[in-house]
């Protein structure tokens, strides 16, 4: 199994611009979440999914979007980038048994100029 | 979730027992004590959890106080890839979607 892969590995954007970080698991794990990674801070999550269709609202959600149409793919899209965006972005998922073994993505580092 | 406190660093000799203490004094009956670790920017991993009974996996053992207001990850042979930081959080296991909270953690340094 490969596990959690994002792409891109790493993303400049100009203010304004607009781009999909992509997350795929292989692990049939109907739970999958969005966080990002603020320099020397911990990880604040953005969004979740409990499984296709449902999405719901973490703690940073303001500037982005996600969608969940299959189990493997949980795309996070940002919308008019701004420099406040800049971090490092990683895709989790984890079995709905509740045990919160969340399997994390490498990350993608994004940077907003 | 019950807020935790870890001190910001520590360092260990390569070989030697790294006990990560973790206090979380407001912690509920029914809110368990995971731990995870983070090395070099990567995506975090999973190590152990707990809810009140001593833990041990292949990664690390788990001590849990007989109040439950804190815990201590024990790394038993630390190596110098066990170099990262480690977050312990505290959170009802519910069954449902985790959202975990994780603070900043202790940054383990381990040396030759």
């Amino acid at each position: 199994n490969a596990g959690v892969t994002q792409t891109p590995k790493f993303r400049i954007l100009k203010i304004g611009q607009s781009m999909t970080l992509q997350c795929t698991q292989d692990m049939n794990h109907n739970y999958m979440y969005w966080y990002r990674q603020d320099p020397g801070m911990g990880l604040k999550l953005i969004y979740y999914s409990v499984g296709a269709g449902i999405t719901d609202k973490g703690e940073v959600p303001n500037g982005y979007n996600v969608s969940r149409s299959t189990t493997e793919d949980f795309p996070l899209r940002l919308e008019l980038a701004a420099p406040s965006q800049t971090s490092v972005y990683f895709c989790a998922s984890s079995y709905p048994t509740g045990t919160d073994t969340q399997y994390f993505g490498p990350g993608t580092r994004l940077t907003v100029l | 979730d019950a807020k935790t406190t870890q001190p910001t660093s520590m360092d260990c000799a390569e070989g030697r027992a790294a006990n990560l203490p973790c206090n979380h004094s407001t912690i509920s009956g029914n809110e368990y004590v995971y731990w995870y670790r983070q090395i070099h920017s990567q995506g975090p991993q999973y190590i152990i959890h707990g809810l009140k009974n001593n833990e041990t996996n292949e990664m690390a053992s788990l001590i849990i106080t007989e109040d439950r207001k804190s815990s201590t990850l024990i790394l038993p042979h630390a190596t110098l890839r066990d170099t990262a930081v480690y977050y312990c959080i505290v959170r009802v296991k519910t069954g449902t979607a985790s959202k975990l909270t994780f603070g900043t953690g202790t940054r383990l340094q381990v040396t030759l």
